[in-house]
């Protein structure tokens, strides 16, 4: 069955340092990976996504995502985070062959100063 | 701004009851999403649908339905209701399909008492 896991409920990190939201994916088929963020009380944003290609992704506010087949991964990363990076993060594929979206639970990111 | 409007803000109903949330996508998109968002559940794709013609189905119950109109504007009708459908259904629009990103807008929160 297709299925997307965040293993973190939260991470804390602090501002400047290397932040990185994991994500992992069930490889029935070939989703397309995507990540989005949720700022309180406002919908989700576009973030990045993944479909083919180049394995690092570059997307939204500095953020960068690394694909790796093998590991069935997509994680989130950013060299130096800001504290308004804090929000609530979720992966989504989409397995078009189900044409399905699943999103993971999410991940609260709380950068402190 | 994501371009995508919904209506209402907040809606607050009795068990058994029957509302209608209403969704204005960007212009230009032909797909619209909808989403329940709650504590317990996470985020779950309801229905999708693609220029008036259902598209894909997720995990909507058959007490919840759905259309879009010609003017691609979309309303999801919520009927019968109970204490476990209160939560935040946003509405999303993409261009065209699932492998594109989607624009999330504000969210209704629905509480039903």
């Amino acid at each position: 069955a297709q299925s997307v896991a965040q293993p973190e409920d939260q991470v804390n990190v602090a501002e400047g340092n290397p932040l990185t939201v994991k994500c992992t994916y069930s490889v029935s088929g070939n989703p397309y990976l995507f990540w989005y963020v949720q700022y309180p009380n406002r919908g989700l944003q576009f973030l990045l996504k993944y479909i083919t290609g180049d394995n690092l992704v570059k997307g939204s506010y500095g953020f960068e995502a690394e694909f790796n087949k093998s590991q069935t991964s997509f994680h989130l990363k950013k060299p130096s985070a800001l504290v308004s990076d804090s929000a609530l993060y979720f992966c989504a594929a989409v397995y078009s062959s189900a044409s399905k979206i699943i999103f993971g639970s999410g991940t609260r990111l709380s950068i402190r100063p | 701004d994501s371009g995508v409007t919904q209506t209402p803000k907040h809606l607050i109903t009795a068990t058994g009851q029957r509302v209608t949330l209403r969704c204005s996508p960007r212009s230009g998109d032909l797909s619209v999403y909808w989403y329940q968002q709650s504590l317990d559940q996470g985020l779950q794709f309801l229905i999708q649908y693609y220029n008036g013609e259902e598209r894909a189905k997720g995990n909507i119950l058959e007490r919840f339905s759905a259309q879009q109109f010609p003017d691609l504007h979309s309303e999801l009708n919520l009927s019968s209701l109970e204490l476990g459908d209160s939560a935040l259904y946003f509405c999303a629009s993409s261009l065209r399909d699932l492998e594109g990103e989607q624009f999330f807008g504000p969210g209704t929160r629905l509480t039903v008492l």
